[in-house]
C-alpha cells in the first residue's frame, strides 16, 4: 500500500518551543519535501531531500532545518518556534527520476500560541 | 522564478453543472502540469497530469486543457457531483532547473457542489 505518512496530525506549542514534524514513505522513494500550505498561498516548498543527509533549500527555509537519516524518514524540525510559522505542513515523496509527480501525506497542523 | 495565478478563489456550483478554474503561468519552460484535489483533513490527491507535449487530457468526469500560447491551464469540471466538493490545486514545473522537479502551486479553488 503506497502510503506517506505524516505525526503527529496536530500540534499545538509555545512561541520558542521546539518543534519536531515525522513524515514517513514506503514506496521507496529517494526524494523528499516539505511544504507548508497558508490560506491564499497555495504550497510553499520549505526544504527538498535528495537522499540520506543530501538536503537543500526550498523557497522558505528560514527558521527550518530538517534531517534524512534514513531512506524512508524525512523530519522538519523548528528550533524556537514562532507564531508565524502556525500553518499547515505537508511531506511528499517522489522518485529521483520522476521528481514531478509527487505524493503527498495528510498533513500536520502546527499551531503556535 | 515561476509564478502560478489560479482562478477563481472560491466556486459554487449545482449538481449536474459544469465549472471551471484556470490557473496561468509565467515560465515558457514549464514542461509538467498537475491538478491535485485536496478533500478536507486530507493531503493532496493527484487528479490528472499533462505534459507539454499533449494539451488535453480526459478524466472520470473533468477535462484538463493547456493553452501554451496563453500558457494557460484549465480543468472542466462537468456533470459536478457533491464528491467533487474540494479544494483543487494547479501545479507546474519545468523540465530543467535548479531544483530538478520543483513544483509552483496556484493559490487554490474552494469547490462546493450544491444539491
Amino acid at each position: 500500500d503506497m502510503k506517506v505518512t505524516q505525526m503527529p496530525r496536530y500540534l499545538i506549542k509555545r512561541m520558542g518551543e521546539n518543534v519536531l514534524l515525522e513524515c514517513g514513505q514506503d514506496m521507496s522513494h529517494e526524494t523528499m519535501y516539505w511544504y507548508r500550505q497558508d490560506p491564499g498561498l497555495g504550497l510553499q516548498l520549505i526544504y527538498i531531500s535528495y537522499d540520506v543527509d543530501s538536503n537543500s533549500e526550498g523557497d522558505i527555509p528560514k527558521g527550518y532545518r530538517v534531517s534524512r537519516k534514513k531512506r524512508e524518514h524525512f523530519s522538519l524540525i523548528l528550533d524556537s518556534a514562532k507564531t508565524n510559522q502556525t500553518s499547515v505542513y505537508f511531506c511528499a515523496s517522489s522518485f529521483r527520476d520522476r521528481e514531478h509527480e509527487q505524493y503527498f501525506g495528510p498533513g500536520t497542523r502546527l499551531t503556535v500560541l | 522564478g515561476e509564478q502560478v495565478e489560479q482562478r477563481p478563489p472560491h466556486l459554487s456550483v449545482r449538481e449536474g453543472d459544469s465549472a471551471v478554474i484556470i490557473c496561468t503561468y509565467t515560465d515558457p519552460n514549464s514542461y509538467y502540469f498537475f491538478w491535485y484535489k485536496q478533500e478536507p483533513g486530507a493531503g493532496l490527491q493527484l487528479l490528472m497530469k499533462v505534459f507539454s507535449s499533449t494539451e488535453i487530457n480526459e478524466g472520470q468526469g473533468f477535462t484538463v486543457l493547456l493553452n501554451k500560447k496563453d500558457k494557460q491551464l484549465s480543468l472542466n469540471l462537468t456533470a459536478a457531483h457533491p464528491g467533487d466538493s474540494a479544494v483543487y490545486f494547479c501545479a507546474v514545473s519545468a523540465q530543467t532547473g535548479g531544483l530538478s522537479g520543483k513544483l509552483t502551486f496556484g493559490e487554490g479553488t474552494q469547490v462546493t457542489v450544491i444539491s
